[in-house]
């Protein structure tokens, strides 16, 4: 199976931009949806992307996920950063009926 | 709106068989979906367990190595986990997920039950 690789952390100042890579090792990034999640500590994950770039209702537009072929990766933009993004990001694709989720990023917003 | 609720015990004896369910409220599982699992040990990421659907296909992560089961109950709409032969390793927060379906080898969103931890004691 594939891996999703993930950046272990990242930071910016709120009102900035943030974004977040996902890596696969082995496959197309673009022949299977690709999920964004979002963890707060002690929270179960919610979907801020699902489908490579759809946001659910309720998700701000300051959440944009893209994928590029040429990096095989995924990535979740987070614009005009607050303090309540600070929080855990997985990201999550799937082959072969196999879920795959990265190892996730932690978003500190300082 | 789908409600996932959680139920289980939160301590699991090493070697023993470790078993959660999943009550489903807002939509019955037979009309679609997978329903699967995806533990948290502390401090650590995400991992799949497996995820089921209602016509019976099935499919785990061969890391488990045919531990893990799931199985669905339409009759009172909720779905189960059992883990055989645990270790200290598979403590962790398990969550019970909706995931969504778009036919073939094509998966979109997981919505998420609100999790439990169990622990493995020696």
């Amino acid at each position: 199976n594939f891996m999703l690789t993930q950046p272990h952390s990242v930071s910016g100042s709120p009102g900035k931009t943030v974004t977040i890579s996902c890596t696969r090792s082995s496959g197309s990034i673009a022949s299977n949806y690709v999920q964004w999640y979002q963890q707060r500590p002690g929270g179960a994950p919610t979907t801020v992307i699902y489908e490579d770039k759809q946001r659910p209702a309720g998700v701000p537009d300051r959440f944009s996920g893209s994928i590029d072929s040429s990096s095989n990766s995924a990535s979740l933009t987070i614009s005009g950063l607050r303090t309540e993004d600070e929080a855990d990001y997985y990201c999550q694709s799937y082959h072969n009926h196999n879920q795959v989720f990265g190892g996730g990023t932690k978003l500190t917003v300082l | 709106q789908v409600h996932l609720q959680q139920s289980g015990p939160g301590l699991v004896k090493s070697s023993e068989t470790l078993s959660l369910t999943c009550g489903v409220s807002g939509y019955l599982i037979r009309n679609g979906y997978y329903w699967g699992w995806v533990r948290q040990p502390p401090g650590k990421g995400l991992e799949w367990i497996g995820n089921m659907h209602h016509f019976g296909d099935s499919y785990y992560n061969p890391s488990l190595k045919s531990r893990a089961t799931i199985s669905l109950n339409t009759a009172v709409n909720e779905f189960s986990l059992k883990l055989s032969s645990v270790t200290a390793a598979d403590t962790a927060v398990y969550y019970c997920a909706r995931i969504s379906y778009c036919g073939g080898d094509c998966y979109s969103n997981f919505e998420w039950g609100q999790g439990s931890l169990v622990t493995v004691s020696p």
